[in-house]
C-alpha cells in the first residue's frame, strides 16, 4: 500500500488549460504539503495544510489553488497553465507540523506544458 | 536568501571510493532540524536522516555517516565505499521551529558512481 499517492504521475497539456493533481495519504497524518521541483532540481514548498486549514502559502501565483477536502487528501488545481509551470510536483505528509519529523513524499507528478 | 547551501553540484567517483557531500545552513533559530534526502534516478524522495540542533553527535548508518558541526553551521554527509546504487541527487534540508514543517532544501548534489 503506497503511503502517499499522487495522480496522475505524468501530465502533458497545452498552455492555457486547467489541470488538477490529486494526492492521498493513508498514514493518518494531519499535515500535507505541495512542493515544486523545477528543471534544475530545486525543491520549493508551495502550500501546507494542517487538518484542512491552510498553514503555509508561499509566493505562488493565484492560478494555483490547493484544496483539502479532508486531512487525508490535498489536491492542487492549476488554472491557465503556462510554460513555466512545467515541473515535478511532490505531495508530502507529516504528523503535526513536520518541524521535528520527516516528511513522507509521494512519487511526484511530472507536468509538461507545451 | 538561500538558507541551505550545497556548493557541490556534481561529484563523480569510482565505485568503492568515499564521497563527502557538504551542506552549510543558515538560521537564527536556536531550535531547528536538519535532514538529508536522496533522490535516485527513479525520482522519488527518500528520507535518510534527521538531526536536531541540540544533538551534535555524529551518526553512522551502514556506509552512511553524518557530521554535524554547529560551530561551522555544517551538516556533511559521507558515503563510504560507494556503490553504483548510490548514484542519485542528495538534498540537505533545514526545518526551523517557527516554520511549521517548511523544509528548505539546498540545491542538491548529484553523485555519479561509476563501476
Amino acid at each position: 500500500d503506497t503511503a502517499v499517492s499522487q495522480t496522475p504521475k505524468y501530465l502533458v497539456t497545452q498552455m492555457g488549460n486547467d489541470k488538477s493533481i490529486k494526492c492521498e495519504q493513508n498514514l493518518g497524518h494531519d499535515t500535507m504539503y505541495w512542493y515544486k521541483q523545477d528543471s534544475k532540481k530545486f525543491l520549493k514548498i508551495m502550500f501546507s495544510y494542517n487538518n484542512k486549514e491552510l498553514i503555509i502559502n508561499e509566493t505562488v501565483p493565484n492560478r494555483f489553488s490547493p484544496k483539502s477536502p479532508d486531512k487525508a487528501h490535498l489536491n492542487l488545481h492549476i488554472n491557465s497553465l503556462e510554460l513555466g509551470d512545467s515541473a515535478v510536483y511532490f505531495c508530502a505528509s507529516s504528523q503535526g507540523s513536520g518541524y521535528t519529523g520527516e516528511l513522507f513524499f509521494g512519487e511526484g507528478s511530472r507536468l509538461t506544458v507545451l | 536568501a538561500q538558507k541551505v547551501t550545497q556548493a557541490q553540484t556534481e561529484i563523480s567517483v569510482v565505485e568503492k571510493e568515499d564521497v563527502t557531500l557538504d551542506c552549510v545552513y543558515e538560521t537564527r533559530d536556536t531550535t531547528y532540524y536538519l535532514f538529508w534526502y536522496k533522490q535516485p534516478p527513479s525520482g522519488e524522495l527518500v528520507f535518510l536522516i534527521r538531526r536536531n540542533s541540540f544533538d551534535e553527535q555524529n551518526e553512522i548508518s551502514g556506509r552512511y555517516s553524518w557530521n554535524f558541526q554547529k560551530s561551522t553551521s555544517s551538516f556533511n554527509f559521507t558515503i563510504t565505499a560507494s556503490q553504483v546504487v548510490d548514484s542519485a541527487v542528495y538534498f540537505c534540508a533545514l526545518s526551523e521551529e517557527r516554520s511549521w514543517g517548511k523544509l528548505q532544501f539546498g540545491a542538491g548534489t548529484q553523485v555519479v558512481v561509476t563501476p
